[in-house]
Parts: C-alpha cells; structure tokens; sequence
C-alpha cells in the first residue's frame, strides 16, 4: 500500500515565524488532502490539493505529484496555529503520521 | 447545522458491553466512511460504504459492524467492548469515492471511546 511520510514530526515556532511541512508519498495518487487537528481534536480541512498550488490567507500548499511530495506554508505564525497537521491522499485517505506544531507566544 | 455530526462526543462503558456511534452528514455526499485515531494520533480507515453499499473493509475484528440505513448515515456498532478499543472514532463524507477527482472528505467532530 502506499506508505506517507511527514517531516518534521514536531516543530516549536515563536509567533510570527515561517515555517514548511512536508508530506512524502510513494506511489502516484489523484488525492491529497491537508488537515490541521486542534487541540480540541477537530480535524479541519486546509486544502484539497492532488496537485498544484493553493493558498488561504496565511497558509499555502503545493503538491508535485510527479514527484510525490506535497509542502504546507504557515506564514506569521499564530499561537491558535498549534496542534497536529496531517496529510493524507489515495482512495483511502492513507494519513501520514502528523507533525506536532506548537507556537509559543 | 453541522456538516458531518457524530453522537455522542464521549463514551465510557465496560468491558464486555456493546455500544454504538451514530453518524450523520447534510451535505448531500454518497460516500461515508469510518475512521480510528489511536492513542498515538495515527489515524486509519476502518470501513468505507457509497450509497449504503461497504466498499472498503479493512482489517478490523468482526466485533465492529457498521449499518448504513441511508447515505445519510453511517453508524457503528461494537460488541463485546476490549480494552484495546478504546480510541478516538471519526466518522466522515465525501461527493465520490475518495481517489476520484473532486472527492474532498469532511470529517465530524470524533467520538472519544473509553473502555475501563
């Protein structure tokens, strides 16, 4: 099966900071979404990106499917940025293991 | 007017007991699966029906069986409560059959089972 991999898994960032995430995959797929878990536990859709580039406000996302890795852009870092970004793609929505952002104020 | 909607939020039961998760969704989707998040936050399909039919049955103990009485719902029924089950449950919706162009999931708020 298609195995995803995300990098870093965790990540501190003082307010304000950029940062990049990253989701590896290894087969072709036709689907990758991107969700941010809050500290409440809500999974909340950032982009439905099989390919290209997409952005909304502060957040930005490129998939390259060609070469099977997808990058999340957090710009100007907010303490309510924090909790766990999972990538996910394929027929079954494989999930990748998640990287743990927190930021501090 | 929740998109996707799971009931109830929090279930702690027994060993040895059957319970249930409902789930509902209003977007109009075909598509409706069933999730668990492990204590590690590691996240996996476990069934997956379009239009009441299963199409995706993972490896999940037989305890675990899902009913879909319309498109709009997918509810999931556990007997005999372990241990090990205890977990978060998802429940979520897409227009297609995910892997299709277009076929965006949405996901309820999670059921948090905890068996003692």
């Amino acid at each position: 099966g298609i195995q995803v991999e995300q990098s870093p898994p965790d990540l501190i960032l003082q307010e304000g900071a950029n940062s990049t995430l990253r989701c590896n995959f290894s087969d072709s797929v036709n689907n990758l979404q991107w969700f941010h878990q809050n500290p409440w536990g809500q999974l909340i859709n950032l982009f439905y990106i099989p390919s290209g580039t997409k952005q909304n406000g502060r957040l930005s996302a490129t998939t390259v499917a060609t070469e099977r890795y997808s990058l999340l852009y957090i710009s100007s870092s907010q303490t309510t940025d924090s909790g766990v970004y999972f990538c996910a793609v394929g027929g079954k929505l494989i999930f990748g293991q998640g990287t743990e952002l927190s930021v501090k104020p | 007017d929740t998109a996707v909607s799971q009931t109830p939020k929090y279930l702690v039961t027994q060993m040895g007991n059957d319970k249930s998760i409902k789930c509902e969704q209003n977007l109009g989707h075909d598509t409706m699966y069933w999730y668990k998040q492990d204590s590690k936050k590691f996240l996996k399909i476990m069934f997956s029906y379009n239009n009441k039919e299963l199409i995706i049955n993972e490896t999940v103990p037989n305890r675990f069986s899902p009913k879909s009485p319309d498109k709009a719902h997918l509810n999931l029924h556990i007997n005999s409560l372990e241990l090990g089950d205890s977990a978060v449950y998802f429940c979520a919706s897409s227009q297609a059959v995910i892997g299709i162009p277009g076929a965006e999931a949405f996901f309820g708020q999670g059921t948090r089972l905890t068996v003692v």
